[in-house]
């Protein structure tokens, strides 16, 4: 069964440095989306990503966060400047069609750990 | 963000009982409703979906009640298993938007 697959499953960084989050989303599907959990809190939405450009975002998608699908199969996550605050599990998400209320098939998650 | 809200954070139930889990939100702009499970060290699971036309919508095991005019959602899981043992979050999204916003979850064990 296709599944949204995650690298690296757990980063450390530390304050200040850039990190990018790896996702491959289902292969036929079109809606792509980055969630993030804290520890403790709940699931929060970042950003949705569809027909090459951000589609909605989040009052926490601030000018430190960007999305790129730079090939036909990947989507990725940048923090450009971590702070402590960013340590969280983030979530990728796809979603095969559009028009349609379809689920949201989660990845396994990155855990970052900002130090 | 205190629009939607799952008042138990954990839950025990007998092997083969029912299980409810509940659901409350404040924004009436939301209509369309799932569930999702999540085991440790995975993403959700997707489970169960509701759109607002509906007040129930039933897959095997799992049965989904919406009432709207209470702001509420439940799941029902009967009979439950041992392998239903699990953190469970509702998920909404609101007309017009396809993002999804999260309850704080339920911890369900079930007990063999």
């Amino acid at each position: 069964e296709p599944e949204v697959t995650q690298t690296p499953s757990h980063q450390v960084t530390q304050m200040g440095q850039e990190v990018i989050l790896r996702c491959v989303p289902i292969s036929n599907h079109l809606y792509f989306y980055w969630y993030r959990q804290i520890l403790g809190q709940k699931v929060e939405f970042l950003v949705s990503f569809y027909n090459n450009e951000i589609s909605e975002k989040s009052e926490i998608f601030d000018d430190q966060f960007s999305v790129e699908r730079p090939d036909g199969s990947n989507f990725t996550l940048k923090i450009r400047s971590t702070k402590l605050e960013d340590s969280a599990m983030y979530f990728c998400a796809s979603r095969p069609r559009t028009g349609e209320r379809d689920e949201q098939f989660f990845g396994p998650g990155t855990r970052l750990t900002v130090l | 963000d205190q629009q939607v809200k799952q008042n138990s954070p954990s839950l025990s139930v007998q092997e083969g009982r029912i299980s409810i889990l509940n659901c409350d939100y404040t924004n009436s702009m939301f209509d369309y409703f799932l569930w999702y499970k999540k085991y440790p060290a995975e993403g959700p699971t997707f489970l169960i979906s509701i759109s607002s036309i509906k007040d129930k919508n039933e897959d095997g095991r799992f049965t989904v009640f919406l009432n709207k005019s209470a702001k509420h959602l439940s799941l029902h899981i009967v009979p439950s298993q041992p392998g239903d043992s699990a953190v469970y979050f509702c998920a909404l999204s609101k007309t017009g938007a396809n993002n999804l916003f999260f309850g704080t979850g339920t911890r369900l064990t079930v007990i063999p």
